[in-house]
């Protein structure tokens, strides 16, 4: 059972855009993460969202965790090249490994 | 510099010839742990450990093994690798099992 529906799985736009990723669970999290991964290397941590209806911004990148803290999304806005690459999100529960969504993969074009 | 690193980047091997693949970190991090990362199944957890002589299972341990004799290093045993576990592997450490600093990664490929 996949506890973190994350979509869409693909993302394929043109340079400015904005778009949302969303990462969904009918689970509670403590707390939960967003990385973003490029070919050929580790995920690296973007954020980490603690606090219901919590948003945090790191330029034009926006995450919002959900009120009940089973979702979370990431908004980019006016998105660049230099912004392609898989996000996952992952979240906590207590007592618990790190759980990871499947990702979605971000291509954008100039 | 902060890193978790891992070796050796790239493996080709044959079935059933033991091999390791070393992590380490230089954070002082409790937590370590293992993922694989297929196509279509994203990043799964193969092992993880909190602290120093402790270590449990995660999502997918058959076929693996791990010690954790030293904070800072965390080797992935394959005592007898077989087609199924080639993959891209990721080490990763964090302070309390939250946020998680990945290594570069291992592809391994087994024939």
């Amino acid at each position: 059972t996949q506890l973190l529906e994350q979509s869409p799985q693909f993302l394929s736009i043109q340079e400015g855009e904005n778009l949302t990723v969303y990462c969904n669970s009918s689970s509670v999290f403590s707390s939960l993460q967003w990385y973003r991964q490029e070919p050929g290397e580790g995920p690296v941590l973007l954020v980490t969202v603690v606090t219901g209806g919590e948003v945090k911004k790191l330029k034009r990148l926006t995450f919002q965790f959900g009120d009940a803290r089973k979702d979370s999304s990431l908004h980019i806005t006016a998105a660049q090249p230099g912004d392609t690459g898989l996000y996952l999100c992952a979240g906590n529960q207590a007592g618990t490994a790190l759980i990871f969504g499947k990702g979605t993969t971000l291509s954008v074009s100039s | 510099e902060a890193q978790v690193t891992q070796n050796p980047r790239y493996l080709i091997t044959v079935t059933g010839k033991k091999l390791t693949v070393t992590c380490s970190q230089n954070m002082n991090h409790e937590y370590m742990s293992w993922y694989r990362q297929d196509p279509g199944l994203g990043l799964r957890q193969i092992y993880y450990s909190m602290n120093v002589e402790v270590t449990d299972k995660g999502d997918v341990p058959e076929g693996y093994k791990v010690s954790r004799k030293e904070k800072r290093n965390f080797p992935l045993i394959l005592e007898s690798p077989s087609p199924n576990q080639t993959s891209l592997y990721f080490c990763a450490s964090s302070y309390r099992g939250h946020e998680q600093y990945f290594g570069p990664g291992t592809r391994l490929t087994v024939t």
